[in-house]
């Protein structure tokens, strides 16, 4: 079963256009972290945020945000007011306990494209 | 502070040819894993170490396939004989030990063409 969902393939916005990329994941695990990674064009892999399921707090760096919701079991980034820089494949990924320290299940990814 | 280091970052090579990918994680931490990026089964987790020890190698596709840590510093990931199906970009990451912090930082990754 898969464990991380990102239902949204690709995504293109017009650049100052609000977008948000949408993560569902499933866990039986009651200690878990979620994670998003940033893959730019260039390829490599940009850590963006660590969450633990015990934090269900939103989170707000500059103009990236989180929105973590466990009655939903959704972890979902929203970046306001777009830009070219942003233009990359975002990776949602999970981390059981339960399964050893540190494994990662990645998403699919989203392609988000933003346009000038 | 250096973060993972790879090498080559890009490698071209003929079927059959053993091919070899480096890596160096961030100093002090005690995980380090494998990754293999494809089009088709997008990330995947290979093997991971703990304390230069592999712990679960079940993502290794087949015995093509292995991977060493020999010291605290230095990991190795080797395809003898490469396939075309081994074409995909290779990944090495590595954590700190488990206290709580669970991030993986990933290197820039090896670009992999099996001809």
């Amino acid at each position: 079963a898969q464990k991380v969902t990102q239902a949204q393939t690709e995504i293109s916005v017009v650049e100052k256009e609000d977008v948000t990329l949408d993560c569902v994941y499933e866990t039986r695990d009651t200690t878990y972290y979620l994670f998003w990674y940033k893959q730019p064009p260039s390829g490599e892999l940009v850590f963006l945020i660590r969450r633990n399921s015990f934090d269900e707090q939103n989170e707000i760096s500059g103009r990236y945000s989180w929105n973590f919701q466990k009655s939903t079991s959704s972890f979902n980034f929203t970046i306001t007011a777009s830009q070219v820089v942003d233009s990359a494949v975002y990776f949602c990924a999970l981390s059981e306990t339960q399964t050893g320290a540190n494994n990662l299940f990645f998403g699919t990814g989203t392609r988000l494209t933003v346009i000038p | 502070d250096a973060g993972v280091i790879q090498s080559p970052r890009h490698e071209v090579t003929e079927m059959g040819q053993e091919v070899t990918l480096r890596c160096k994680p961030i100093s002090g931490h005690d995980y380090l894993f494998w990754y293999r990026q494809t089009m088709m089964r997008g990330l995947e987790l290979l093997i991971y170490f703990n304390n230069n020890v592999p712990i679960d190698d079940s993502g290794m596709p087949e015995d093509r396939f292995s991977a060493k840590m020999p010291n605290a510093s230095f990991s190795t990931l080797k395809i003898q004989p490469s396939e075309p199906r081994d074409s995909a970009v290779y990944f090495c990451a590595s954590s700190p030990i488990n206290t709580g912090e669970e991030t993986q930082y990933f290197g820039p990754g090896t670009r992999l063409l099996v001809l």
